[in-house]
């Protein structure tokens, strides 16, 4: 089983639908969680870091479920400028894992 | 404006030729790291340095070599060894690689496109 698991998609939703991404890990030490984006042949962003409790930030939700070894991605809204690869990043001790990515395409 | 900058944007190479990718940050950082990235795949880890003339091989190091010299600079060799070389590289750093398992996030460099010629 991968460290980290995402399905790459692609998801191809219409402007202003909700789209959710869900990323899997296998290690359950691991410490802290992140949804970075990247546009295609750019560098990868921060987008939000994941908390337990969930977190919010204007059209994007980040949950995390210890329990069952997985945090999502909730986009509302979506705009044609949220069109990128989704990559979850779990960090353990001393240790970055990312996830191969989730790609949303969002269409006119 | 404290970053990481790396060059070139482009690089090719050709067989049986070393080339150097440059990456250089501002930032005080103390950690380095250089990862591949293939397509469909995620961030691979090549090196990572966490102080000066210090560095440690990460999963993928055969067929690479760094350097690092200065706080700022942490120069990744492509050599001949690496047999399939194509791939986007990108340069991270951190404040502390310690410091990884807390919230504490990585800044990338825009990337440097290798390709064989």
């Amino acid at each position: 089983r991968k460290e980290v698991e995402q399905d790459p998609g692609p998801f191809n939703v219409p402007e202003g639908a909700t789209v959710a991404f869900n990323c899997t890990y296998s290690n359950s030490a691991s410490q802290s969680f992140f949804w970075y984006r990247q546009d295609c042949r750019k560098e990868p962003k921060l987008l939000m870091s994941v908390y337990s409790s969930g977190n919010e930030d204007g059209r994007f939700t980040a949950q995390l479920n210890r329990a069952s070894q997985y945090i999502s991605l909730l986009i509302r809204d979506s705009k044609l400028s949220d069109s990128a690869t989704y990559l979850c990043v779990v960090n353990g001790y001393q240790k970055v894992t990312f996830g191969t990515g989730t790609k949303l395409q969002v269409i006119p | 404006d404290g970053g990481i900058t790396q060059s070139p944007k482009y690089l090719f190479r050709k067989e049986g030729q070393n080339v150097t990718l440059s990456c250089e940050q501002n930032l005080n950082h103390d950690a380095m790291y250089w990862y591949r990235q293939d397509p469909g795949q995620g961030l691979r880890l090549i090196y990572y340095s966490q102080i000066v003339n210090d560095f440690q091989k990460g999963d993928i190091a055969e067929g690479y070599s760094v350097s690092r010299e200065k706080k700022e600079s942490f120069p990744l060799t492509v050599t001949s060894a690496q047999k399939n070389p194509t791939a986007f590289y990108l340069c991270a750093s951190s404040i502390d690689r310690g410091m990884l398992n807390t919230n504490e996030k990585l800044f990338f460099g825009s990337g440097t496109q290798l390709s064989v010629l």
